[in-house]
């Protein structure tokens, strides 16, 4: 069965600084990967997916995450953190690209910016 | 832009009382979502529909019923509240269930007392 993990609930980092947002799943057969992110008061919206093409995805406002297999990990970054990131991020994994209803979502890691 | 509205952001109700949870999307999906999200449980499906009055069960569909009469509107229905349905509801469509791409509404926050 296909699960995942976001390790930390909250992080907290300062404007300017390396935001890391760590994700790692466990899938029977090679997952598609998700990432979504909820601002205040606002449903979520989709910042990247990987579907088995490049194992380094970029998504919309600077992110990005990586793919790594022998990790089972697909953890989220920017170079630089921007107060607008404050944030909830959701990781996500499917099994199964045929049905959006197999998307298992993580329990979400609040992203807090410092001044 | 896509569009996904839930008409009640912020309801609450009494034990026993039948709810109404609406949801109308704007971008002619086939497809639309029931989920709640939790803290520290992150998102759940309730129910899903891939079509008009078809639906299939999610993960914790005890407790609910869905209804869907037309393609842009689906409908989240406790028959009878209890307190532990006291959650945050996100509906959710897309155009194809290959896509993986969700588009969410902003959320009904329901309290039950």
């Amino acid at each position: 069965a296909q699960s995942v993990t976001q390790l930390g609930s909250h992080v907290s980092v300062s404007e300017g600084a390396l935001v890391l947002l760590r994700c790692n799943y466990s899938s029977s057969v090679p997952p598609y990967l998700f990432w979504y992110v909820q601002y205040p008061n606002q449903g979520l919206q989709l910042l990247l997916k990987y579907t088995s093409a490049a194992t380094l995805v970029k998504g919309i406002n600077g992110f990005e995450a990586e793919f790594k297999k022998s990790e089972t990990s697909f953890h989220l970054t920017k170079p630089s953190a921007h107060m607008s990131d404050a944030a909830e991020y959701f990781c996500a994994v499917s099994d199964d690209y045929s049905s959006a209803s197999k998307i298992i979502f993580g329990s979400g890691t609040r992203l807090s910016i410092r001044p | 832009d896509v569009k996904v509205t839930q008409s009640s952001r912020y309801l609450v109700k009494r034990t026993g009382e039948k709810v109404f949870l609406e949801c109308v999307q704007d971008m002619d999906h086939e497809n639309m979502f029931w989920y709640r999200q939790d803290p520290g449980l992150g998102l759940r499906l309730i129910y899903f529909s891939y079509d008009v009055k078809m639906k299939e069960k999610g993960d914790i569909p005890e407790g609910y019923s869905v209804s869907r009469e037309k393609k842009e509107r689906f409908s989240l229905i406790l028959e009878s509240a209890s307190t532990n349905q006291t959650s945050m509801y996100l509906c959710a469509s897309t155009v194809a269930m290959s896509t993986g791409e969700l588009f969410f509404g902003e959320g009904s926050r329901l309290t039950v007392l």
